[in-house]
């Protein structure tokens, strides 16, 4: 158990549709980073938080956005959902700031399986 | 960006050592190499980091010739529990950017 947690574990919508999935980082973890990772594609990373500002930026479409809030739980929002956006959604944490320059070992959870049909 | 290359997969038996290597062009001198592992429905699982030379834990081995431009996870008397994805994440743009590996498939063998 990596101690960050996600909910929910599974997801099944509908093309054209929003969903919000959520992440809870270890404790006393200031960074969260969500990835995608799909059979095509492999594993992406999608954005970084730190401390409730965004950090990094990575393969993140427009159609998506993130937030981290005040008591460091962050939300990964997906809307015009695609079939392409079928994929498992992971989030990690860290207690680091930068992405490099610096020892930074993440640590994920479970995931999101999200279905778009 | 950085752009990495793995093997796609590896056949091992219980016991031997095993190396993989992961190519890595256009990484900052001081930008540390990741390795994770990951089992079938579950999040990767950090191994082992380090940005020159040789790194070692526990649990494995990463060296890094003095390019930089490539690195070698290297796992000791692997076992069956290890038959898993090794994935290596090298941080790129500017360090704005991190960029996974393809991932190699390992498989060990009784």
């Amino acid at each position: 158990d990596s101690g960050v947690t996600q909910t929910p574990k599974h997801l099944i919508t509908a093309t054209g549709q929003r969903v919000t999935l959520r992440c809870s980082p270890r404790s006393g973890d200031l960074s969260v980073y969500w990835y995608q990772q799909s059979l095509d594609q492999g594993l992406q990373f999608l954005i970084q938080y730190y401390n409730g500002e965004e950090r990094a930026k990575g393969n993140i479409l427009e159609r998506f956005s993130a937030q981290q809030f005040p008591d460091l739980h962050s939300e990964l929002n997906l809307s015009s959902l695609e079939l392409g956006d079928s994929a498992l959604y992971f989030c990690a944490s860290s207690d680091r700031p930068q992405l490099a320059a610096s020892y930074n070992e993440q640590f994920f959870g479970p995931g999101t399986r999200l279905t778009v049909l | 960006l950085a752009k990495t290359t793995q093997p796609i997969s590896m056949d091992s038996y219980e016991g031997q050592e095993v190396n993989i290597t992961c190519s890595h062009n256009n990484i900052a001198t001081n930008d540390y190499i990741t390795w994770y592992q990951q089992f079938p429905s579950q999040g990767p699982r950090f191994i082992i980091q380090g940005y020159k030379t040789k790194v070692t834990n526990e649990v494995a081995s990463l060296f890094i010739p003095a390019d930089r431009k490539s690195s070698t996870l290297s796992l000791p008397r692997v076992s069956l529990s290890d038959t898993a994805v090794y994935y290596c994440l090298v941080p790129s743009n500017a360090g704005n950017m991190l960029t996974f590996g393809g991932g190699t498939r390992l498989m060990v063998k009784p």
